[in-house]
């Protein structure tokens, strides 16, 4: 099973700031089948990132995804009020998919 | 638009066994991958297992392995997971979501989500 690690646990930042978001996984994940999930509160997790760089249909183009391999990023620039929730990768490359442990991006 | 509506919350009691229903409009689910996700109060997400419908394919999270069986009525275009022997520790949401893209393409992350089931196990 590939285990996902995603740092910080929390970040606490201000409309209008960056935020960067890791996922470091256990092994190497297979041709970056790597997502990234947005999830608010009492709402289902919706998809913003495949294969690490490509965005979802609909996910404005201040969310960007890179890496490879064990280590992939999610970055928002300018973060607005809706940006502020949960945020989940998952790789999809093994037949046990798996999910990391989330980052929450709250207002500072 | 594809939309996954699930069935009501229940609540149950330790030792029996829930099983939660997902119903796809406006588009299929029987050629794509189907997978259930939950997510015990205050914590992420955690996979639990897969099927294609069309083939009967099922797929299982070693830590649900004997306990979750997953199933999918390509007649009527509805999935459902069964979890036995429940405890205390299965509360919480539980989610089906659909593949972006059709199974016999690999892989797929997960792009359309039902709305959630809670789950309560209770004395």
């Amino acid at each position: 099973e590939i285990v996902l690690t995603q740092s910080p646990g929390t970040l606490s930042l201000s409309p209008g700031e960056g935020a960067t978001l890791s996922c470091r996984a256990s092994q190497s994940v297979s041709d970056n089948y790597l997502a990234w999930y947005q999830q608010k509160p009492g709402q289902a997790p919706r998809l913003l990132m495949y294969g690490a760089s490509n965005r979802a249909t609909g996910i404005p183009d201040r969310f960007s995804g890179s890496g490879s391999g064990t280590d992939f990023t999610l970055t928002i620039t300018r973060l607005e009020t809706e940006d502020f929730a949960v945020y989940y990768c998952q790789q999809y490359a093994s037949s046990q998919l798996t999910f990391g442990g989330g980052t929450k991006v709250e207002i500072k | 638009q594809v939309q996954l509506v699930q069935s009501g919350a229940e609540v149950k009691k330790p030792g029996s066994s829930v099983k939660v229903s997902c119903e796809a409009s406006g588009g299929t689910i029987n050629t794509y991958t189907v997978s259930w996700v939950r997510q015990a109060p205050g914590q992420g997400l955690e996979w639990m297992g897969r099927i294609i419908p069309i083939l009967g394919v099922t797929k299982y999270a070693q830590k649900f392995q004997g306990r979750v069986t997953i199933t999918a009525d390509t007649s009527t275009g509805a999935g459902y997971m069964e979890l036995s022997s429940l405890t205390f520790e299965d509360t919480g949401v539980y989610y089906c979501a659909r593949g972006q893209g059709p199974a016999i393409g690999g892989l797929q992350p997960l792009l359309y989500w039902g709305q959630g089931t809670r789950v309560t196990v209770s004395a």
